[in-house]
């Protein structure tokens, strides 16, 4: 059965680089069919689209963070991750991982349970 | 403001069905494929439906989605108190080259 794992820092300075990395198990991450996601959730609000990563390595960011963020993926440790520069408190939400099933009109089919990242000097 | 529009609340007693909307425009439901999440509070979210109307294995027939034009619906049958959740419908956008989200609908099972 498919697990995401989301690890990081869970407290960041202002100004500074947020990463978090997402470990994949129970498949393999360049399995055919699927690509791989960010999102995110501020405290009481929404959920919000960070990006997502194909095997080939190619990428699609929200417009509004395009300038700040990078996701990469890394096949022989079977997991991707996000960094996200220049944070501020606005930054500060859950970040999930997600598996992006590309048969299923790109829906997000499998979801890590999250970790809360906070901006904060 | 989300590019989706969802109305912020709906509520239903045990075994009612409710409707809750997603409204978008021509760039993203009116030609894209439009999926549904149930989140729990405090849990991950959860695909409960994919292409508009298609439920992955798992998901009880209970809860089915329709589009229209530029907007789309979930509904709930047989509604349960473990229904109990915040639902956002999701879409790409072509005119943004995005993903977007409703804003969210939290259900009260009264």
């Amino acid at each position: 059965q498919l697990q995401l794992q989301e690890s990081g820092s869970g407290l960041v300075k202002p100004s500074q680089t947020l990463s978090l990395t997402c470990a994949v198990s129970g498949d393999s991450i360049i399995s055919g069919g699927y690509s791989w996601s960010w999102i995110r959730q501020p405290p009481g609000k929404g959920l919000e689209w960070i990006g997502f990563i194909y095997v080939s390595g190619s990428t699609y960011y929200n417009p509004s963070l395009k300038s700040r963020v990078n996701i990469s993926i890394d096949r022989p440790k079977n997991q991707f991750s996000m960094k996200l520069t220049s944070v501020t408190a606005a930054d500060t939400a859950v970040y999930y991982c997600a598996r992006v099933r590309l048969t299923y009109g790109r829906a997000l089919d499998s979801w890590g349970q999250g970790t809360l990242v906070t901006v904060s000097s | 403001q989300s590019v989706l529009t969802q109305p912020p609340s709906a509520s239903g007693t045990p075994g009612q069905r409710v409707t809750m909307s997603c409204s978008g425009t021509s760039s993203n439901i009116g030609s894209n494929s439009v999926k549904w999440y149930q989140q729990v509070p405090g849990t991950a979210p959860k695909l409960l439906v994919y292409s508009d109307n298609q439920r992955p294995s798992g998901v009880p027939d209970r809860f089915s989605g329709s589009k229209s034009g530029t907007s789309a619906s979930l509904a709930i049958s047989g509604l349960r108190s473990e229904d109990e959740a915040d639902y956002y419908c999701e879409a790409w956008d072509d005119s943004l080259n995005g993903v977007m989200f409703g804003g969210g609908t939290k259900l009260t099972v009264l």
